[in-house]
């Protein structure tokens, strides 16, 4: 299985910065249709899962542009600038590019 | 607007089975296909398996084949997962989850669903 593993595991930050969480594939996330099905999930306490960017860098609707994901192969980030409150929570990263899909251990976002 | 709801939180003996729901509206149940994760303290974001209604066609992750059972009522708009044989390993919360075609198939969530297995 493919096997993502992000850092770091947790974020402090300060309201207003910028954050920046890495995840890295064990393999290239490149399919063979030429897409990269690597995506950024946030999980806010006590909510579900909900989708921030898919195939790398496309931001699914409503989600604000403080929200840049960036890479290829197999090592991504997500960029957040001007963190604020409604940001905070755990973050995932997710491949659906081989077979069983995975996702990455998680990112917690937090407040200094 | 897309919404699942799904059924409530189930205390369960180990070696029973549990029946979850996933009730879908404001969109036509059989144009998409259902997928359903799991999220446990130890193992963290597992996706189980996908079903398409309207074709009654499922896909499974191996890890979950023989403990997870998809299915889809199209007549309720409702999708279901059992889990059989049920150990503590199975104790989580199980969310369902809707495909945005060429988008992801994780766009739309349910609320989750939590099964927790003890004596």
């Amino acid at each position: 299985d493919v096997v993502l593993t992000q850092t770091p595991v947790a974020q402090p930050v300060t309201l207003g910065d910028q954050a920046s969480i890495s995840c890295r594939s064990s393999q290239s996330l490149v399919h063979s249709n030429g897409n990269t099905y690597l995506e950024w999930y946030l999980q806010k306490p006590g909510q579900s899962p909900q989708l921030l960017i898919y195939k790398v860098s496309n931001r699914f609707s409503g989600v604000p542009d403080r929200f840049i994901g960036s890479g290829s192969g197999s090592d991504f980030t997500l960029k957040i600038s001007r963190v604020e409150p409604e940001d905070l929570g755990v973050y995932y990263c997710f491949q659906a590019t081989h077979d069983p899909w995975t996702f990455g251990g998680g990112t917690k976002l937090e407040l200094k | 607007e897309v919404k699942l709801q799904q059924s409530g939180d189930e205390l369960v003996r180990p070696g029973a089975s549990v029946k979850i729901s996933c009730k879908a509206s404001g969109y036509t149940f059989t144009n998409y296909a259902m997928y359903w994760v799991k999220q446990s303290p130890g193992q963290g974001l597992e996706w189980i398996g996908t079903i398409i209604p309207l074709i009654d066609t499922t896909s499974y992750n191996q890890k979950f084949k023989g403990k997870a059972t998809l299915t889809a009522d199209k007549s309720s708009n409702t999708a279901y997962m059992e889990l059989s044989r049920l150990t503590s390993e199975d104790s989580a919360v199980y969310y369902c989850a809707r495909l945005e075609p060429v988008v992801s198939p994780f766009a739309y969530w349910g609320q989750g669903t939590l099964v927790t297995v003890s004596s």
